[in-house]
């Protein structure tokens, strides 16, 4: 059976910090990873997509991923209140989930 | 811009009501599409895999009868929670993905309330 594993959180981290939200997955074939912000009453929005290993940047995020490990993680830096929500990793197009990680930024 | 549109919004009725809610992608052909439930506090709930053209594969213990899905179009699908009760009352989410290996897309969700 397909798992992604995330721990639930809550993750608090202060205004300005970094902060490091991971992800680990069963299926070694898998070949597209997938981070997903979803606000309290509202619907996942995509953030980030990884295919290959290693980093990749947008603005404040960035997805790291190892496939060896088969480990994907996304950084925040220079966290903001507003980033406060759950981060959902997704495993493939069909999008095995994990249950996410809740982050609280405080101000 | 939005690409997957999902409708209503929310839904407030009476026990015994069925409720339809659709689910579009704007700008690309989904043959397949992806319905969830998410109770208050607790993660996405996978219900079933809607297939263009065929029958919807439904998750263990989702009820097919209870939960009607219609994908006649590339672009359309629609869940029917049939004869809805309380226990019903959840946020209903579509997704769909652009194409093989890309993110999915979802929809803004649908909160279904039964009085």
């Amino acid at each position: 059976q397909k798992e992604v594993e995330q721990n639930s959180g809550p993750l608090s981290v202060p205004e300005g910090a970094i902060a490091s939200l991971n992800c680990t997955y069963s299926d070694r074939g898998s070949q597209s990873f997938f981070w997903y912000r979803q606000y309290s009453g509202k619907s996942p929005e995509l953030i980030m997509s990884i295919y290959s290993n290693g980093d990749k940047e947008d603005g404040r995020f960035t997805a790291q991923l190892n496939k060896a490990s088969q480990y994907v993680s996304l950084l925040i830096r220079d966290s903001q209140p507003s980033d406060s929500a759950t981060y959902l990793c997704a495993v493939t197009s069909t999008l095995t989930f994990g249950k996410g990680t809740m982050l609280l930024v405080s101000p | 811009g939005a690409v997957v549109s999902q409708h209503p919004s929310r839904v407030i009725c009476k026990s015994g009501t069925s409720v339809k809610i659709e689910c579009r992608s704007l700008d690309f052909q989904a043959t397949t599409m992806f319905w969830y439930r998410q109770f208050p506090k607790q993660s996405l709930m996978l219900m079933a895999t809607s297939n263009e053209g065929s029958k919807a594969t439904y998750e263990q213990g989702v009820e097919k009868d209870k939960f009607l899905i219609n994908h006649a179009s590339l672009t359309l699908s629609t869940l029917t929670v049939t004869s809805a009760h309380p226990e019903d009352s959840s946020f209903y989410i579509c997704s769909a993905p652009r194409g093989s290996n890309q993110p999915q897309h979802f929809g803004d969700g649908t909160r279904l309330s039964i009085l």
